[in-house]
């Protein structure tokens, strides 16, 4: 079956740190693939997403680049603030008919940007 | 536009009563997805459902847990006789016609104790 594998947190930066989460997947076919933030106490929200090969999603500074041959989908910015704090979901959705695209997550990776 | 509404945000259950967990999709959306987070872990998949038709549930428990989506009023989650390994955010989720991309709502917290 589908999974999704993500690098095990927590992670610590400083402000202003550069920062990769892992993602990698397992599935048939060509699944679409997203990042969630989940902030304390609230619901999931989206961050990006890509759809095909070398697809690259953005937002907010945040960056991932759907990678077929290695079967990925890693998380990046440039430069994190405190703001940044948060947990973050790697997830896939592939089409499984009648309009049903139900995810797969990760784990989530715990994220803590000190000042 | 209003986002994805659940209430409510909070529940606190004793084992064995019933717990009914609300979502109303944004404006637009018929397709609604519920999932579960369990402490620590990452959200599982329980039921996708349109409009008075369970789509998918090849998620949900066997026993004890139900869901419809009527045409009218709100997506309802329903657990019965709730034990303790029940206790978890429960999420739900929604999509327009044909879309893929899911919105999801502030979850309720389900705490059975």
């Amino acid at each position: 079956g589908d999974s999704v594998t993500q690098m095990e947190g927590p992670v610590t930066l400083s402000e202003e740190a550069f920062l990769t989460i892992n993602c990698t997947y397992t599935a048939t076919g060509y699944p679409s693939l997203f990042w969630y933030v989940q902030y304390p106490g609230e619901g999931l929200q989206l961050l990006l997403k890509a759809t095909k090969a070398d697809d690259k999603g953005s937002n907010k500074g945040f960056e991932a680049t759907y990678r077929k041959e290695t079967t990925s989908f890693h998380l990046e910015k440039g430069s994190v603030q405190v703001s940044d704090s948060a947990v973050y979901f790697c997830a896939l959705s592939r089409y499984s008919g009648g309009s049903n695209y139900k995810l797969t997550f990760g784990k989530g990776t715990l994220l803590t940007v000190n000042p | 536009n209003a986002g994805v509404m659940q209430n409510p945000r909070h529940l606190v259950r004793r084992r064995g009563q019933e717990a009914r967990l609300r979502c109303s999709p944004m404006k637009g959306h018929s397709h609604v997805y519920w999932y579960r987070q369990l402490p620590e872990e990452g959200l599982k998949f329980m039921v996708y459902l349109q409009k008075e038709n369970i789509i998918d549930e090849s998620g949900m428990p066997k026993e004890r847990f139900s869901a419809e989506f009527p045409k009218e009023g709100p997506s309802i989650l329903r657990i019965q006789q709730v034990v303790r390994g029940d206790s978890a955010a429960y999420f739900c989720a929604s999509s327009p016609p044909l879309g893929e991309t899911q919105y999801f709502g502030p979850g309720t917290r389900l705490l059975v104790l």
